[in-house]
């Protein structure tokens, strides 16, 4: 399973663009970049996912390199609703179920 | 928009009950997974289901754990004998396919208190 490593936290102001970084080195290249959030306590959300190419939804805009051993999710106008904590997973191959292998993700804290 | 329900928010029980958690998962999914996270630890994976039965599950899974879709719509997760440990938030979600494009809804969670 391809690995991702985060930094433990990070503050924004408000209004400004949260860039949330995550290294997957080992990914494999049939293997998908997601994010997921935790507001609280509360169930994880999707937010995105990529392979190669770069992504935009109503929510963020996921950046992956070239080499696709890192990638950027960009909250381009954070809010204080957007104080969770953020999760980078490189999706294991559909035969296996298709589980969600969490880390310890990325807190985003948005202040005012 | 449709969403992943769980219920009760809250169970409290006490060491070597049996507790039944409860989920109504989205109505034209067909992948069904359990999750747990200990109180300021990551969300772990469970079990997932699929087909009626069990595709995969992880070595916390264990013979005191077992899944079901007793009907059309619900999915539950059985604990036969709690353990002061299993004193959790489970979390509930669905996907409709186990393709690796589609993302997985939860549900705001069960927080089990084992005493």
């Amino acid at each position: 399973d391809a690995k991702t490593t985060q930094p433990p936290s990070m503050d924004c102001a408000e209004g400004r663009a949260a860039n949330l970084p995550c290294n997957h080195s080992t990914i494999s290249g049939n293997e998908y970049v997601y994010w997921y959030r935790q507001i609280h306590s509360q169930g994880p959300q999707y937010i995105i996912h990529g392979l190669k190419n770069n992504e935009t939804n109503e929510m963020a805009s996921l950046i992956i390199t070239e080499d696709r051993k890192s990638s950027t999710l960009i909250l381009p106008h954070a809010t204080l609703r957007d104080t969770a904590v953020y999760y980078c997973i490189v999706r294991l191959n559909y035969n296996q179920g298709g589980k969600l292998i969490f880390g310890q993700g990325t807190e985003l804290s948005v202040k005012p | 928009e449709p969403e992943v329900t769980q219920t009760p928010s809250h169970q409290v029980t006490q060491m070597g009950q049996e507790v039944i958690l409860r989920c109504v998962p989205i109505s034209n999914h067909l992948y069904f997974y359990w999750y747990r996270q200990i109180l300021g630890q990551k969300v772990e994976f469970l079990v997932s289901f699929y087909n009626n039965e069990i595709s995969e599950k992880s070595e916390i899974f264990d013979d005191q754990f077992s899944v079901e879709r007793p009907d059309g719509s619900n999915f539950t997760l059985k604990i036969r004998s709690t353990k002061l440990e299993d004193s959790a938030m489970y979390f509930c979600a669905s996907s409709d396919a186990a393709g690796v494009t589609y993302e997985q809804y939860f549900g705001p969670g069960t927080r089990l208190t084992v005493t």
